[in-house]
Parts: C-alpha cells; structure tokens; sequence
C-alpha cells in the first residue's frame, strides 16, 4: 500500500459532474491498474496498461476513461456517471514480464455519485 | 467463469484459535495467490503458491494447493485481533503468456473477537 498512492481518497460527485482519480506508484512497475469494488461482488477489473499500453479494457462503459501518461501515472476520468457507479476505486501495480504477477495496491478512492 | 470463490463468506472466531478458510477455482492456474484487505482499504499481498506446489507456510499462515480438486486453504494459527479483514483468494490462468491479470474471488471476512 505504501508504494501505490491514490487521490482523493473519497469523492462525492453529481451526475452530471466531471472529476478524475488519481494513482501513482513509485515501485518502478511497468503495469497497472483500476478495479472496482462494490459490496458484495468480486473485485472487477476494469483496465489493464502495459508499459504505458491499453491492454485490457473490460467491457467498462464509456463514461469512465482511463489515461496512463507513463508508467508511474494512471488516471481515471469520470463523466456523466450514476449511482450505480459508486465504489471503491482500487489502483494497483505489478512488474511486467514477471510470472507470477503480484500486484501492489492503494488505499483506494471512495466514490459516491448522487 | 474462472473466478475464485472463497469459503465461508464471513468467519467469526476468538483470538488465539485458528481460521481456515477455503478457495475453489474453475480453470488451470499457473499460481494461486491471497491477500488480505482491511476494511476500506487497498489489498496486500500475503503469500503465493505455485501450480506445481503442494503447501507453503510464511510466518502464521500456511496455504495448501490442491490442483486436482482445483482448491486452496489459507490457515491462519494463533489469530489476533489485528488479523480481523477480508481474505481473497486470486488466481493467474495458465496459457496467458505473461499477462498480468488476476481473477479474484468474493473474499471472506473475518473476525478475530478479542
């Protein structure tokens, strides 16, 4: 947790508002990650980046947009979203290349939409 | 769905008395892994176990890996109260070819009651 940063640590956003989260890993890893996790679900990948590349997007809709900068930066922009989207928002990191892939992750954002 | 599934769902035991609890999986893994999550908060890395290993210990926890039968257990010996969290249990597909992704299950929340 401590290598893997996550800004803010809760939000509370309307519908129709527009924010980003934010993640920073200072563990020199070269993939990361957003999940979410709602109660009672498992814990839901959302997008993968892999050295700065988009490797996996999960069928997520389109109002969450990721953007990986470099490889210490992963950002999460929100648009338009609902209720339903309220969770906590996990980053994670891991080193590529390397099996298996234990994955380092923050403390999380705690989003609430009204 | 390749996805762990963790057994029981919630587990309430007095400090000092040890806590099992069980994973199953559905596909071929190449490692099985668990972490731990207090409440609110990001997931650590506990310990991992290979598809070739059998069992593995780290200080009070001991994980076993049953292939055949496609489960793990994660024992925790002489719990505490600070070992109160969710566990989740996550698993890494064979046949990805060094992708990084991990499926994780529902978890189990335990309680060490002092």
């Amino acid at each position: 947790e401590t290598g893997v940063t996550q800004t803010p640590r809760h939000l509370v956003m309307g519908m129709t508002n527009k924010k980003s989260l934010k993640c920073e890993q200072h563990l020199g890893h070269n993939a990361m990650y957003w999940y979410k996790q709602s109660a009672k679900k498992p814990l839901e990948l959302m997008f993968v980046y892999s050295l700065e590349e988009r490797v996996e997007n999960n069928s997520v809709p389109s109002r969450f947009s990721p953007e990986c900068p470099n490889s210490s930066h992963l950002f999460l922009h929100l648009h338009t979203l609902q209720p339903e989207d309220s969770a906590l928002y996990l980053c994670a990191s891991s080193p590529t290349g390397t099996i298996p892939p234990v994955q380092f992750f923050g403390p999380g954002t705690r989003l609430t939409v009204l | 769905s390749q996805q762990g599934e963790e057994d029981p769902q919630a587990l309430s035991i007095q400090e000092g008395e040890n806590a099992t609890m069980n994973c199953s999986y559905k596909t071929s893994i190449n490692n099985l892994q668990w972490y731990r999550q207090n409440s609110g908060r990001g997931l650590v890395h506990l310990i991992l176990i290979r598809s070739n290993e059998r069992e593995k210990h780290s200080g009070r926890l001991r994980v076993t890996l049953d292939t055949s039968k496609k489960s793990s257990s994660l024992l925790i010996t002489a719990s505490r109260a600070a070992d109160t969290a969710s566990y989740f249990c996550a698993t890494a597909p064979s046949g990805q070819g060094g992708s990084e992704k991990l499926v994780f299950g529902k978890g189990t929340k335990l309680t060490v009651n002092p």
